[in-house]
Formats: structure tokens, sequence, C-alpha cells
């Protein structure tokens, strides 16, 4: 049982170029999402998917994309990239759990640091 | 997204000493959920503990027990007998939803606690 697995762990992107952050859970997790994390700083909700096929923004959705046609992947693009993206990327997944108030810990991947210069 | 405040950037504690990190939140949900992790430097992200909104006992886990004063919206970690592998960034994050829904997180800005020999 992997977790959550994220491919590349560190990448350096030219101003302009496009990338996709892989991600991918083997726990059957219902939901995902994707964080970045600023130096020194929480970290933000950039998209999140409640299942396949449903994604909506978090806080911080400009200048990205994402798609969950399966359960276990959820893919984070970069279309183009800007100096303002360079952060550590977080994906996350946690279970259903039916009820208000109901325990729902998020797992997380290692991260990718993603620099653009 | 509703606030997350930590007030402590970073803190110092000897080694075996507890020590008290800070949070407080913004809510107008009756019901929602406090999380600690924790961040090592190597960068994961590592789950502590929760508190349900309707939880009557403060959650303990281990070490670590938070104290949980819903009026005051304040949800405190404490790490007692605190160890040099506790040296971490600590943040604080709110479960956002109406459960069933989804369960996004809101973090705070992190604390740094370094553990003292």
């Amino acid at each position: 049982n992997a977790g959550v697995t994220q491919t590349p762990k560190f990448r350096i992107l030219k101003i302009g170029q496009s990338m996709t952050l892989q991600c991918t859970q083997d726990m059957n997790h219902n939901y995902m999402y994707w964080y970045r994390q600023d130096p020194g700083m929480g970290l933000k909700l950039i998209y999140y998917s409640v299942g396949a096929g449903i994604t909506d923004k978090g806080e911080v959705p400009n200048g990205y994309n994402v798609s969950r046609s399966t359960t276990e992947d959820f893919p984070l693009r970069l279309e183009l990239a800007a100096p303002s993206q360079t952060s550590v990327y977080f994906c996350a997944s946690s279970p259903r759990v039916g009820g208000a108030g109901g325990y729902n810990e998020q797992f997380f991947g290692p991260g990718t640091r993603l620099t653009v210069l | 997204a509703q606030k997350i405040t930590q007030t402590q950037p970073g803190m110092f504690v000897q080694e075996k000493e507890a020590v008290t990190l800070d949070c407080t939140y913004d809510t107008s949900d009756p019901s929602y959920g406090l999380f600690w992790y924790k961040q090592p430097s190597s960068g994961e992200m590592i789950f502590l503990i929760y508190q349900g909104s309707y939880d009557q006992q403060n959650a303990t886990e281990g070490r670590y027990s938070l104290n949980f004063q819903k009026a005051r919206k304040s949800a405190n970690l404490v790490i007692s007998a605190s160890q040099l592998g506790d040296s971490a960034m600590y943040f604080c994050a709110r479960r956002e939803g109406r459960g069933g829904n989804d369960y996004k997180l809101s973090f705070g800005a992190g604390t740094t606690v370094t553990v003292r020999a």
C-alpha cells in the first residue's frame, strides 16, 4: 500500500513552459486535493475533487487545471508557468465519511518542489 | 476561506518539557473539525491529532493533546515531554464543508518548534 504518490519530486521550468504534476492514491479514497506551500507559509488549496469526473476550485486556482478521470489519479496541469508558481505542491486524499462532523484525515503525498525561472 | 491564526512563528523548548502551540479560527458553521499536522525538515505532512466540534472531550493521542475551547474558538496543541525529533513546523487546520459534501482544509501559517537538548 503506497498511499499517495507524486511525481516528479523536483522540477525546474522556464517561464511559459507547461507541465503536469502527477498524483496517484491506492486507498480508494473519494476525495483528492491539490495544495501549494510557499516558503515559510501554510498550505493553500488549489483544486479538489469529490469523485471521478467532479472537480472544483479552491482558494488559489488561477494558472492551474485539473482532471479526475479515475478514482486513483488527480493530475495538476500548469499551462504557462510563471515565477509566482514556484512552490512546493502537495497532493492529498481522504475517504468519504458519513455524517456532519465526521473525522476525515487527509493523507498527503511527499510533495513536488517546483521552481520557475 | 475562513481564517486560521497561529500567532507564534517560532518557539524553543527544552527537551522533556511541555510546549503549547496556539491556534484560533473563524467559523460560522456549527459542525467542523480541527487538525494538527507536523512537517519535519524532510517536508512530508504528518497527521497528529483531530478534534471534532461536537466532541465532548479534548482529543489526546500519545504525547499530543488538544486544548479545545469552543467558545473562544481556539484549539491549542500541547506536546508533552518534548523530544529532539519533535523539532518541526506544526500546522493547525480547520476542515470546511458541511460533512458529506467535501472536506477542504484551511491551514494556518504554522509554528516552528525547536527542541533543545
